[in-house]
């Protein structure tokens, strides 16, 4: 199995500029978790969704995120418009149904830099 | 607001010494708790889970829990420098499937 996919790993922007971040989870799994990590701040929760359905969004700062997962293979994270308080790693998680959903399978990350 | 708390480290110990990482966590409905390892520039991968009070064992790894106290613990016997690395302390409440992360112990084990 190939794993969670991020991409890209790498993105710089200017500030005022969108960003779009993608994921692809595991095959199979259902649940879907977007997390920000930061030295100041560690990692934390921006969005779950579970069956493609957003169950907590609580995490998302503000009206210039938003994610969606139109399918079962496939989200995305976006900002718009992007600020340099933005810039962190970005990770995608993904967990199988059933017993194992508390266990998370994190992406390789996106590191974004916003200038 | 649900807490989880380390140290953030370094912890520095020798190779083939035990390694203690702790945690504690502020809200006593916590029914699942697990451990990460996260390497340098890398992401954080699972390393044990642990739901009942007690000692749970996995090769060189031993989770501890204990609910009364609020605190969990991994322990990381002859460690090696490849256990070098950020430990991340995660709990998930009853009914939640979202883990909340504590900030993370970096741990540094040299030759």
């Amino acid at each position: 199995d190939a794993g969670v996919i991020q991409s890209p790993r790498h993105e710089v922007t200017e500030m005022g500029q969108e960003v779009t971040l993608r994921c692809k989870p595991i095959s199979g799994h259902n649940s879907l978790f977007w997390y920000r990590q930061t030295m100041m701040r560690g990692l934390e929760l921006l969005i779950y969704f579970n069956n493609n359905v957003p169950i907590d969004d609580s995490g998302m700062p503000e009206d210039r995120f938003s994610a969606k997962m139109p399918n079962a293979s496939f989200s995305t994270l976006k900002i718009q418009p992007s600020e340099p308080r933005d810039s962190a790693v970005y990770f995608c998680a993904s967990s199988p149904p059933g017993g194992g959903r508390e266990k998370l399978f994190f992406g390789s990350g996106t590191q974004l830099s916003v200038l | 607001q649900k807490e989880v708390e380390q140290n953030s480290g370094p912890l520095s110990v020798p190779e083939g010494a035990i390694a203690s990482l702790n945690c504690t966590y502020s809200d006593r409905g916590s029914q699942s708790f697990f451990w990460y390892r996260q390497y340098s520039g890398k992401s954080p991968e699972l390393i044990m889970s642990i739901y009942s009070n007690g000692d749970k064992e996995d090769g060189r790894f031993t989770a501890q829990l204990n609910k009364a106290s609020q605190y969990v613990s991994l322990l990381i016997r002859d460690s090696q420098p490849s256990d070098s690395a950020t430990y991340l302390c995660a709990v998930n409440t009853r009914g939640s499937y979202i883990p909340t992360f504590g900030r993370g112990t970096s741990l540094i084990v040299h030759p």
